[in-house]
């Protein structure tokens, strides 16, 4: 049971450079998200979709888009990648929307230069 | 609205001394509260988790913490630090409330374990 899977691990992007950040989960979870984390603020949400179809904006969307390509999978895309944009990215996956905990995948490591 | 907050960024502690890493928490609709681990360079592992059962709630490698509902905390301890326990520690709270699905991230506690 592999639970949550992200690709890469490591990415080095040139400004203006675009990517797509790729997360799978094999549990029938419903909830899948993306974060960023970054030195002393934790981890803050980009955005999260509650169930297969809908997805919604988290504190900082801005440079992001998403799909929810089906149940299993959730991606990240930036389009135009800043340097302010260098950051841990980790995907995570819930099975329900209130009492259960999340799994999180191992993080993408990217630095835009 | 939904909040978080770690009252230390750090904590040092010798080993074998008690650990304690607090939280205090906001949320408009009954809670569900957790406490993750983050070794380097590594994802959040689940230590423990509190959803309206017991209010003491054991976790993995001997950590517990207490939920209390009328000082909205849910601080985090140890009895006997260990090296092993040296990482960065987030608390989060999710809720049954309007913004269903969203956990909410303390920023962190980074705890140093001496010899």
């Amino acid at each position: 049971n592999a639970g949550v899977t992200q690709t890469p691990k490591f990415q080095v992007l040139k400004t203006g450079q675009s990517m797509t950040l790729q997360c799978a989960q094999d549990m029938n979870h419903n909830s899948m998200y993306w974060y960023r984390q970054d030195p002393g603020m934790g981890l803050r949400l980009i955005y999260y979709s509650a169930s297969e179809g809908t997805t919604d904006k988290g504190e900082v969307p801005n440079g992001y888009n998403v799909s929810r390509l089906n149940k299993r999978e959730f991606s990240l895309r930036l389009e135009s990648a800043a340097p302010s944009q260098t950051s841990v990215y980790f995907c995570a996956s819930r099975l329900t929307l209130s009492k259960t905990e999340a799994f999180f995948g191992q993080g993408t490591r990217l630095t835009v230069v | 609205a939904q909040s978080v907050t770690q009252l230390d960024s750090h904590v040092s502690v010798s080993e074998g001394t008690p650990v304690l890493l607090r939280c205090n928490y906001s949320s408009s609709y009954s809670p569900s509260l957790f406490w993750y681990v983050q070794h380097p360079n590594k994802g959040l592992q689940l230590l423990l988790k509190y959803t309206s059962a017991a209010t003491l709630v054991k976790g993995i490698n001997g950590f517990e913490a207490e939920f209390k509902k009328s000082e909205t905390s849910f601080h985090l301890t140890k009895p006997s630090a260990h090296m092993s326990d040296a990482a960065e520690y987030f608390c989060v709270v999710s809720d049954s409330g309007s913004t269903l699905g969203r956990l909410y991230f303390g920023r962190g506690t980074q705890l140093t374990v001496w010899p």
